[in-house]
């Protein structure tokens, strides 16, 4: 059971333009979201995050936006750039989780192509 | 460079053979965290140490079994592998304190069974 979804599996945008990635997610217990984005060879790197209490969380030329209702979050890249070119991943988790325990939930990544 | 580091980089190992990949997590983070990827699969949570102590386990093989040691390093030990084991493994750690949820990746091991 997938709880965390992205359902495009790729993207493709032109330089310059907005580039949207969407997540949803199934379990209501969750309340901390994050995005990360990944090469090939490299690990995923952390790229931004939001908790629930907020609905969106800016950083630069990256927006996170979290819908509870919908359980629905997006990450927005404005103006996209021929380096933002990688598959990012949305991750989620609960405080609910005992203890330490800071265990993510993984979607299957959105490949994003920008375009020169 | 997150500052995790992971060794060997690649592996390449026959089936039924038993591997280790060790872990060196950020200084000062207490929590370590295994990933497996497979060819066009997500990331899959396979366990996580904190402290030396296990903390969470996801969906890790019996076959399968790990360590943290009291120098905070980590490993991971792969053992009867098969061709399905053939994966990149990942490695993360997290800040301390109890609202840290961001985790910082290492390279990854690209492990080969054949």
């Amino acid at each position: 059971d997938q709880q965390v979804k992205q359902n495009s599996p790729s993207l493709s945008v032109q330089e310059g333009r907005i580039s949207i990635l969407n997540c949803d997610y199934t379990n209501s217990m969750f309340d901390y979201f994050l995005w990360y984005k990944k090469y090939p060879a490299e690990g995923p790197t952390f790229l931004i995050s939001i908790s629930s209490i907020k609905d969106k969380n800016e950083d630069g030329r990256f927006t996170v936006f979290l819908n509870k209702s919908a359980k629905h979050l997006s990450l927005h890249i404005v103006p996209s750039q021929p380096g933002d070119s990688a598959v990012y991943f949305c991750a989620a988790s609960s405080s609910y989780n005992a203890g330490n325990n800071r265990k993510l939930i993984w979607g299957l990544g959105t490949s994003l192509a920008v375009n020169p | 460079d997150s500052g995790v580091t992971q060794t060997p980089k690649h592996l390449i190992t026959a089936t039924g053979q038993r591997v280790t990949l060790r872990c060196s997590p950020r200084s000062g983070d207490l929590s370590v965290y295994w990933y497996q990827q497979s060819l066009d699969q997500g990331l899959q949570f396979l366990i996580q140490y904190y402290n030396g102590e296990e903390r969470a386990k996801g969906n890790i093989l019996e076959r399968f079994s790990a360590q943290q040691f009291p120098d905070l390093h980590s490993e991971l030990n792969l053992s009867s592998l098969e061709l399905g084991d053939s994966a990149l493994y990942f490695c993360a750690s997290s800040p301390q304190g109890y609202s840290s949820y961001e985790q910082y990746f290492g390279p990854g091991t690209r492990l080969t069974v054949t």
